[in-house]
């Protein structure tokens, strides 16, 4: 199974900062034979469901405010939010979905 | 809108049952897997299966096979999930989430607003 292994656990970020944060899988999602990275990220605010934010590592989802940004390939990913804002305090997730069984990474705090 | 509504919460004495109900609507249901995932409080994301709607295929995650059992009814585009065997340990938010890939192999959109189920004696 692909482990899926965030850092930091947790970070501080000014408002109006770069907030960074890193993925990555033990073992390469990344498939030769569509170029395709298998990662997506997820912001999830306490008392709510996750939300999908970036899918195919890069692609941002409709709605998803262009701060946020994915990026990254075979085995490294990081998640930029270029300027954070108050509403952006949340957990956010990565998870592979490259094959079965799906996995995602412990989650990383982003706070003010 | 694209739209997946739980049944309520559950209090459940440790070696009980519980079956949770997931609603779709705004979508074909059949056109998409159903996966489930659960979270203990303060905790991260669990993946527990999936469920093609179309076929009933499903797929357990190891740590919960045997125990877990995964179902759809196509009539009313609602699926199931039914936890047997229940631990003090299964005290945790149970999500729903739609599989949006390809091929088996999704991403997670929406999510479902999340039903505790809680193990107690």
């Amino acid at each position: 199974d692909i482990v899926m292994t965030q850092s930091p656990d947790s970070l501080a970020v000014s408002l109006g900062e770069r907030a960074t944060i890193n993925c990555k899988s033990s073992q390469s999602i990344l498939d030769s034979s569509d170029n395709q990275n298998y990662l997506a990220w997820y912001q999830q605010k306490p008392g709510q469901p996750p939300k999908l934010l970036i899918h195919w590592a890069s692609t941002r989802e409709s709605g998803v405010p262009e701060r946020f940004s994915g990026s990254g390939s075979g085995t490294d990913f990081t998640l930029t939010i270029s300027s954070l804002q108050a509403e952006d305090v949340a957990v956010y997730y990565c998870q592979h979905y490259y094959n079965k069984p799906p996995a995602f990474g412990q989650g990383t705090k982003v706070e003010i | 809108q694209v739209q997946l509504v739980q049944s309520g919460a559950e209090v459940k004495k440790p070696g009980a049952s519980v079956k949770v109900s997931c609603k779709a609507s705004g979508y074909t249901f059949i056109n998409h897997d159903i996966n489930w995932v659960r979270q203990a409080a303060g905790q991260g994301l669990e993946w527990m299966g999936w469920m093609n709607a179309n076929s009933g295929n499903t797929g357990y995650a190891q740590k919960f096979q045997g125990r877990v059992t995964m179902t759809r009814d196509t009539s009313i585009g609602t699926a199931y999930m039914e936890l047997s065997s229940l631990r003090f340990e299964d005290t945790a938010i149970y999500y729903c989430t739609r599989g949006s890939g390809q091929m088996g192999r999704d991403w997670f959109d929406p999510w479902a607003q999340g039903t505790l189920v809680t193990v107690s004696s």
